[in-house]
């Protein structure tokens, strides 16, 4: 089947525009999670849906991000007055009970200008 | 803040040589993962320990998790140029995943 898929790939933006990277995940997994990896570095948490609910959102860094998943399924993370430290790859993992095993998603590499 | 320190962060050896990589913490987890991320993907799970002095082997790859539940260390015998990659550590509490720094593992053929 299908693993988790993260659109765009790739976007480049100017600083102090909004932006929606969309995260569809494995079909049937309740569990949903988003980080952002720097250069060099491993993924920071950002929020974890159970369901369509944000169960954790402490690690969005700022009220300019803010993410959602309306129907339990596909979750779109939005930023708003996107600054250059926003750069960053921003990945998407889902997971599933029992094992809870995250499958991570390619990424959308974000560059703010 | 829970902080999950790796090292060393780059390693570049030889094909056919051995290496260890560390993962430590001041925290407890209830289980900690390891991770192989390639450029262009997201991570790629490794393995899951979850008891205190546990090891598991998978194949070149021997994984250890301390005694204390803190620490962790990654072992690759006979290395070979497929394994270059960034390697990842993961410290998992409840629902909560704390990843580490990241070793970033060259093998030359």
């Amino acid at each position: 089947g299908a693993g988790v898929s993260q659109t765009p790939s790739n976007k480049v933006t100017e600083k102090g525009k909004y932006v929606e990277l969309r995260c569809d995940p494995i079909s049937g997994h309740t569990a949903l999670y988003w980080y952002r990896q720097s250069l060099g570095q491993g993924p920071e948490f950002l929020i974890y849906f159970q369901g369509t609910g944000a169960a954790d959102d402490s690690g969005l860094p700022n009220d300019r991000f803010f993410a959602v998943r309306p129907e339990g399924s596909v979750s779109t993370l939005k930023i708003q007055r996107t600054e250059r430290g926003d750069s960053a790859v921003y990945l998407c993992a889902s997971s599933s009970p029992p094992d809870n095993e995250q499958f991570f998603g390619p990424g959308t590499r974000l560059t703010v200008l | 803040t829970q902080l999950l320190e790796q090292s060393p962060q780059f390693l570049s050896i030889q094909e056919g040589e051995n290496l260890t990589v560390y993962c430590n913490s001041s925290s407890v987890f209830s289980s900690l993962q390891w991770y192989r991320q390639e450029p262009g993907e997201g991570p790629v799970l490794l393995v899951t320990v979850v008891t205190g002095g546990e090891v598991k082997k998978l194949k070149r790859l021997t994984f250890q998790f301390g005694d204390a539940r803190k620490d962790s260390s990654l072992h690759i015998t006979a290395a070979q140029p497929g394994d270059t990659g960034l390697y990842l550590c993961a410290g998992v509490s409840t629902y909560k995943y704390i990843f580490g720094t990241g070793t970033r593992l060259k093998v030359l053929a």
